[in-house]
């Protein structure tokens, strides 16, 4: 148990389908983060927020859309997707600080695939 | 752009020592992770260095050189458990985490 939620844990989607993605974490942090995992490939950042604030957009297509109501809870909303975008995607929290390790606490991701 | 290089598979036996090296070039750095993650599962934190030298954690060492852009984890008395993706992310600005593809470390009896 790392403290990081998301659901679902699996997604079938058609390309014309729109579907939310939940993360919420318990650890008490500020700053969290949506990631991609495809395979082979490096995880790539693709949005954070720091204190509800967006600081970083990763170049991401309009597709997929963030929303981050409170420090507790980040959303990411998919529409028209591709199936290129079929991939792991992970949450991860910080403690939003700008020193020190700053590690980040990841969720066991949602598995999502495009038909 | 971020260059993040690591191996992609190592094998070695149980209770052995296998090195995982990684090599980077950012455009800034304040720090260097090693996550690990099991087929599956989320990556866990592992280690972080931001100064140069080794950092050791029981089992676990790591290693950095800024100078070199280099970094290594060490994994001692491996045990079976330990077969894992091993990922080298760098602190290259205040949040943001640059991932290496992850070294497959695959331990065998």
């Amino acid at each position: 148990e790392t403290g990081v939620t998301q659901t679902p844990r699996h997604l079938v989607m058609g390309m014309t389908n729109k579907k939310s993605l939940k993360c919420e974490q318990h650890l008490g942090h500020n700053a969290m983060y949506w990631y991609k995992q495809s395979a082979k490939k490096p995880l790539e950042l693709m949005f954070v927020y720091n204190f509800k604030e967006q600081t970083e957009n990763n170049s991401v297509p309009s597709r997929f859309s963030p929303e981050c109501p409170n420090s507790s809870h980040l959303f990411l909303h998919l529409h028209t997707l591709q199936p290129e975008d079929s991939a792991l995607y992970l949450c991860a929290s910080s403690q939003g600080g700008r020193t020190g390790a700053e590690e980040q606490y990841f969720g066991p991701g949602t598995r999502l695939t495009v038909t | 752009g971020q260059n993040i290089d690591q191996p992609t598979e190592m094998t070695a036996t149980e209770g052995a020592i296998v090195q995982i090296n990684c090599t980077y070039q950012t455009s800034g750095f304040n720090g260097l992770f090693w996550y690990q993650q099991h087929a599956g599962e989320a990556p866990t934190f592992l280690s972080y260095n931001v100064l140069d030298g080794l950092e050791e954690k029981g089992r676990f060492s790591s290693f950095l050189s800024r100078s070199k852009g280099y970094s290594y984890l060490l994994l001692k008395e491996l045990q079976m458990k330990d077969s894992a993706s091993y990922l080298c992310a760098v602190r290259d600005g205040d949040y943001k985490l640059s991932f290496g593809a992850g070294t497959t470390v695959t331990v065998r009896a």
